[in-house]
């Protein structure tokens, strides 16, 4: 089972502030890397998949950024609001789907 | 709304029961995956299936049985348990097997105990 570890693993924000969070993952046999947005008593959503050292992507507020080499993926919520309160979970893939999953950030956006 | 659906929301079941865990999408997804979720802990895959055929099997006990009669349709049959696989079980389906454009679609989960 490889390791990943997402960072914080809880993080109370204000309506309005911006906030990142760190996945970190091993720089070996990496084939993909993706984000996933889980609500409570919803299913996990896809938000991004990201494959190439330096990739940027965006949806709406919400943007990643990776870094292969080193091992790492943030993602960025610009002006958070209550409805983006969630568990962010990441997942490292090495191929084939097989993805191993970080344990979370569950943010919460006071208003 | 998910596109994937599992059945039933919430299971208890006693150590010897046999039930089954059922799972169904409609997007032409060619792969299928179990997860199994416990409380703080990262989902676990179990079992993929791609073209209806077992691809990964990540060494579960053989008390968890999968099966896929067709492209859209994924089962896990469930025979003497343990307290110690109460969990979260969820599935997922994805457009092929790896690949860029495969992020996983993932069903609201069945809530299973067992007692």
């Amino acid at each position: 089972i490889l390791n990943v570890e997402q960072s914080p693993q809880s993080l109370h924000v204000q309506e309005g502030d911006s906030t990142n969070f760190t996945c970190s993952f091993p720089s070996s046999n990496f084939y993909a890397l993706h984000w996933y947005r889980w609500e409570t008593a919803k299913s996990p959503e896809a938000l991004f998949v990201m494959t190439l050292n330096g990739d940027e992507k965006k949806k709406g507020r919400i943007s990643a950024t990776l870094n292969t080499k080193e091992g790492y993926s943030y993602l960025y919520i610009k002006g958070s609001q209550p409805e983006d309160s969630a568990t962010y979970l990441c997942a490292f893939e090495t191929g084939a789907n097989n993805l191993f999953f970080g344990t979370g950030t569950r943010l919460t956006v006071i208003p | 709304d998910t596109e994937v659906t599992q059945t039933p929301k919430h299971l208890v079941m006693g150590m010897t029961n046999k039930k089954s865990l059922k799972c169904e999408q409609h997007m032409g997804h060619r792969a299928m995956y179990w997860y199994k979720q416990k409380a703080k802990k990262p989902p676990e895959l179990m079992f993929v299936y791609s073209y209806e055929k077992l691809s990964i099997n990540e060494s579960v006990p053989s008390r968890f049985s999968p099966e896929c009669p067709n492209s859209s349709l994924l089962n896990l049959h469930l025979h003497a348990l343990q307290p110690e696989d109460s969990a979260l079980y969820l599935c997922a389906s994805s457009q092929e097997l790896g690949g860029n454009n495969s992020p996983l679609h993932f069903g609201n989960g069945t809530r299973l105990t067992v007692t």
